[in-house]
């Protein structure tokens, strides 16, 4: 059974910019939620989509937003790049959101790079 | 809001030893559940290890179990016999019970590392 796939694992962008990363969930996990890491502020939440929906936001501004799509893979798309954007991106993916039997399992991550 | 605190940045064990790694949260949820996630050089976080707040039976998973104090709302994991392949970063993360929602909070992670 394949995992979390991210892609790109890597990518470079110039500030002003916009990106788009892509992960797509394990087959059949409806709920795909968004992390930011960076070394100053570790690990922050970005937002969870479960069935096309956007059910939870983290504290980002609105320059980071995201979409799922009807087979559950998802996107998050950050506008006009800015040097504290450089950070690693995880996705995770789950079975139901919000169900508490359900583990989240992790994508390797999109490590993006704002010069 | 849920606050998680990993106060040691950096640990170091020797192989086949015991180490302890400490996490506390804060919270006003009776209900939650805990985690431990290992992050190796490869980037992927990898569960270790589950708590389920109402259980008061600390889980364990092999080598890894973990002390988890309700009142004093601490969560440390216990690593025995400790292996190479231990070393990596780990992250104590809390997600709440009720509702619909997936949302972890994280730690800042404490590095271990293994000395052969």
């Amino acid at each position: 059974k394949a995992g979390v796939t991210q892609t790109p694992r890597y990518l470079i962008k110039t500030r002003g910019q916009q990106v788009t990363l892509s992960c797509s969930p394990i087959s059949g996990h409806r709920s795909v939620s968004w992390y930011q890491q960076t070394p100053g502020q570790g690990l922050q939440f970005l937002f969870e989509y479960f069935s096309e929906t956007q059910r939870n936001k983290g504290n980002f501004p609105g320059r980071f937003s995201g979409r799922q799509f009807s087979n559950s893979r998802s996107e998050m798309n950050v506008s006009t790049l800015e040097l504290g954007d450089s950070a690693l991106y995880l996705c995770a993916s789950s079975l139901e959101g919000g169900v508490w039997k359900t583990e989240a399992f992790f994508g390797q991550g999109t490590r993006l790079t704002v010069v | 809001a849920q606050t998680v605190t990993q106060s040691q940045p950096e640990m170091s064990v020797q192989e086949a030893e015991t180490v302890t790694l400490s996490c506390t949260y804060d919270t006003s949820e009776s209900d939650y559940y805990l985690f431990w996630y290992k992050q190796p050089p490869s980037r992927q976080m990898i569960l270790v290890i589950r708590q389920e707040a109402y259980k008061q039976q600390n889980a364990t998973e092999n080598r890894f179990s973990v002390n988890f104090q309700k009142a004093a709302k601490s969560f440390s994991l216990k690593i025995s016999d400790s292996q190479l392949g231990d070393a990596a970063m780990y992250f104590c993360a809390y997600r709440s019970y009720t509702g619909a929602n997936s949302k972890l909070t994280f730690g800042k992670g404490i590095t271990l590392s293994v000395r052969p």
